[in-house]
């Protein structure tokens, strides 16, 4: 079936670091894509989405392009700051509408 | 305004007892999900409900029976709570057309 897999954490990095959090998708058809973002005690949060191949959604500095030939959803930040510490969720919309979520991953920024 | 809001944010509670989580939303959605969160933040749907209808339900016991009074509503209710039942639980809601799901809070269930 449809599904995400993203890299394991945790992901430690120092402030104005750069991020890439590796998102990769087996689906039939052509899902969307999202990343969403889950801080501490809160519910998740959509971060940006990209609905068809080469799109590229970007929201907060973060930017991920959906890459049909290779499957793969990453998400890139230039410079991350300690307010972007959080779980970050890679997730697939697939035809029949339901959403799978990846196994999330714990970012940690440090001063 | 919150967008989705669910009652109660934290519940501690005794095996066996049975137990309602609420959820609302004001956004107009027409589908609402429950999604289960796990210590290792693994997230798995549980339900949803598009227009009063069940149109998912994955392999969740029938210990756990969701109910929606209407469509800005979707309550989850647990019979005989068991430990492995601790975890957060999500509601959430989208439209179909448009994909994105916004979330509650959470509800962090506790068994004793």
């Amino acid at each position: 079936g449809d599904s995400v897999t993203q890299m394991e954490g945790p992901v430690t990095l120092s402030e104005e670091a750069f991020l890439t959090i590796n998102c990769t998708y087996t689906a039939t058809g052509y899902p969307s894509l999202f990343w969403y973002v889950q801080y501490p005690g809160e519910g998740l949060q959509l971060l940006l989405k990209a609905t068809k191949a080469d799109d590229k959604g970007s929201n907060k500095g973060f930017e991920a392009t959906y890459r049909k030939e290779t499957t793969s959803f990453h998400l890139e930040k230039g410079s991350v700051q300690v307010s972007d510490s959080a779980v970050y969720f890679c997730a697939l919309r697939a035809n029949n509408n339901d959403m799978r979520f990846g196994a999330g991953t714990r970012l940690t920024v440090k001063p | 305004d919150t967008a989705v809001s669910q009652t109660p944010k934290y519940l501690v509670t005794q095996m066996g007892n049975d137990k309602s989580i609420k959820c609302e939303q004001n956004l107009g959605h027409d589908t609402m999900y429950w999604y289960k969160q796990d210590s290792k933040k693994f997230l798995k749907i549980m339900f949803s409900y598009n227009n009063k209808e069940l149109i998912i339900n994955e392999t969740v016991p029938n210990r756990f029976s969701p109910k929606s009074p209407d469509k800005a509503h979707l309550n989850l209710h647990i019979n005989s709570l068991e430990l492995g039942d601790s975890a957060v639980y999500f509601c959430a809601s989208s439209n179909i057309g448009t994909g994105e799901l916004f979330f509650g809070e959470g509800s962090r269930l506790t068994v004793l």
